[in-house]
């Protein structure tokens, strides 16, 4: 089974500022199934990236996503307020998993 | 429209049984793999199941399998998990979801509250 970790548990921003989340996988995975999703309070996840650095429609450019292997990041160029949310990466394809999350919120 | 509604949850007592509901909108709902995903309360996500397109193949997570399936109605643009033999455990948000294997769950509905307490 892969695990998902991802760190920090939680990131704190200043307004403007920029922050990178990680996610490690305990084993190599294909960058190709790695997704990550936002999740505002009180709302359902959200895709933003998926394909490890692909963003999905209607996501903003100041959210990017990088990485391959076991080692995979989100990036956050620019924190804005609606911003603040649990991040999750996820592994699909054949195998499935989610982290654990990391929370953003304002400094 | 492009969107999913579930429907279905509530309270049920250990052992229970319960049926949740997914009505898709807006795009081509048998041509989608669709998946369940919970949320036990103030945790994270946890996959529960996947079903391809024309239902050739489902898949669950180990804490579900034997409990719960999933299965779709094409014609009524529907997806559905019956769930059995109910823990307290089982407790939370379930999220139906689109997926695609290009990218991922793409669509996601806004939850349903299943609590399982006697």
């Amino acid at each position: 089974e892969i695990v998902l970790t991802q760190f920090p548990g939680t990131l704190s921003l200043s307004p403007g500022e920029g922050g990178t989340l990680s996610c490690r996988a305990s084993q190599s995975v294909s960058s190709r199934f790695l997704a990550w999703y936002q999740q505002k309070p009180g709302q359902a996840p959200r895709l933003l990236i998926y394909g490890a650095s692909s963003r999905a429609s209607g996501i903003p450019d100041r959210f990017s996503g990088s990485g391959s292997g076991t080692d995979f990041s989100l990036t956050v160029s620019r924190l804005e307020p609606e911003d603040v949310a649990v991040y999750y990466c996820h592994l699909y394809g054949s195998r499935w998993t989610f982290g654990q999350g990391t929370k953003v919120e304002i400094k | 429209q492009v969107q999913l509604v579930e429907s279905g949850g509530g309270l049920v007592k250990p052992g229970g049984s319960l049926r949740l509901s997914c009505a898709a909108s807006g795009f081509s709902f048998r041509d989608f793999y669709m998946s369940w995903i919970r949320q036990a309360p103030g945790k994270g996500l946890e996959w529960v199941s996947l079903i391809t397109s024309s239902t050739s193949y489902r898949d669950y997570a180990d804490s579900v399998k034997g409990r719960f399936t999933i299965s779709r109605d094409d014609a009524n643009k529907s997806l559905y998990l019956q769930m059995n033999s109910l823990r307290v455990e089982d407790s939370g948000i379930y999220y139906c979801a689109r997926y695609s294997s290009s990218s991922g769950l793409n669509l996601w509905g806004h939850g349903t509250l299943v609590s399982v307490s006697s």
